[in-house]
């Protein structure tokens, strides 16, 4: 079965400092790869997508996602973040199964930008 | 502009109230589904829907209903609310043909049965 595993759930970083948040999924089928970001009181919006061509997604806001095959992992990174990037950050994979494309979202990782 | 739009934002009910969740969607989207969010579970599917008249349980269906008469609209029916079903709940909806397809969330539904 497919899954996906965000294992860090809170991330504090100070403000202009890196960021990676990580994410690892299980699947014995091609999937999609997707991150996800939920601002407070929001619904979630896309921030980047890999679906095929260059392995390294990037974001209009400065963050950027590699997709790695071998090691199944599609984690996000930023090399200074803001105050602003404050969020919950979901990755998610899509596969198709059973004639439909199904999301499967991992369980989040709050994003803590200090000054 | 493109939009899912959820209705009510916050609502405080009692146990066995029957309510409805209001959803509608802009985007002539086929695909429609809810979704409740919880602390260290994520976000698990309640039901979805591929077309009109077309539904199906998602992830974690009990206690909850759907329907689907226009394609636009996809409200979620709490029949009798427990407290258990005191969620953060966010309808969806995308394109069903291609690939890689971006999900489009409501801003959210918060929920409290007492």
């Amino acid at each position: 079965a497919q899954s996906v595993t965000q294992l860090d759930s809170q991330v504090p970083v100070f403000e202009e400092a890196p960021v990676e948040l990580r994410c690892n999924y299980s699947s014995s089928v091609s999937v999609y790869l997707f991150w996800y970001v939920q601002y407070p009181n929001q619904g979630l919006q896309l921030l980047l997508k890999y679906l095929s061509g260059s392995t390294l997604v990037k974001s209009i806001n400065g963050f950027e996602a590699e997709f790695n095959k071998s090691q199944t992992s599609f984690h996000l990174r930023k090399p200074s973040v803001h105050i602003s990037d404050t969020a919950e950050y979901f990755c998610a994979v899509s596969h198709l199964t059973s004639g439909t494309y199904k999301y499967i979202f991992g369980t989040g990782t709050r994003l803590k930008v200090l000054a | 502009e493109a939009q899912v739009t959820q209705n009510p934002r916050y609502l405080i009910t009692v146990t066995g109230k029957k309510l409805t969740v209001t959803c509608s969607q802009n985007m002539n989207h086929e695909y429609m589904s809810w979704y409740r969010q919880d602390p260290g579970l994520g976000l698990r599917q309640i039901y979805y829907s591929m077309n009109v008249e077309a539904t199906d349980k998602g992830d974690v269906p009990e206690g909850y209903k759907v329907s689907r008469k226009e394609k636009r609209n996809f409200p979620l029916i709490l029949e009798s609310p427990s407290p258990n079903q005191t969620s953060l709940y966010f309808c969806a909806s995308r394109p069903l043909a291609g690939t890689g397809n971006t999900i489009y969330f409501g801003e959210g539904s918060w929920l409290t049965v007492v």
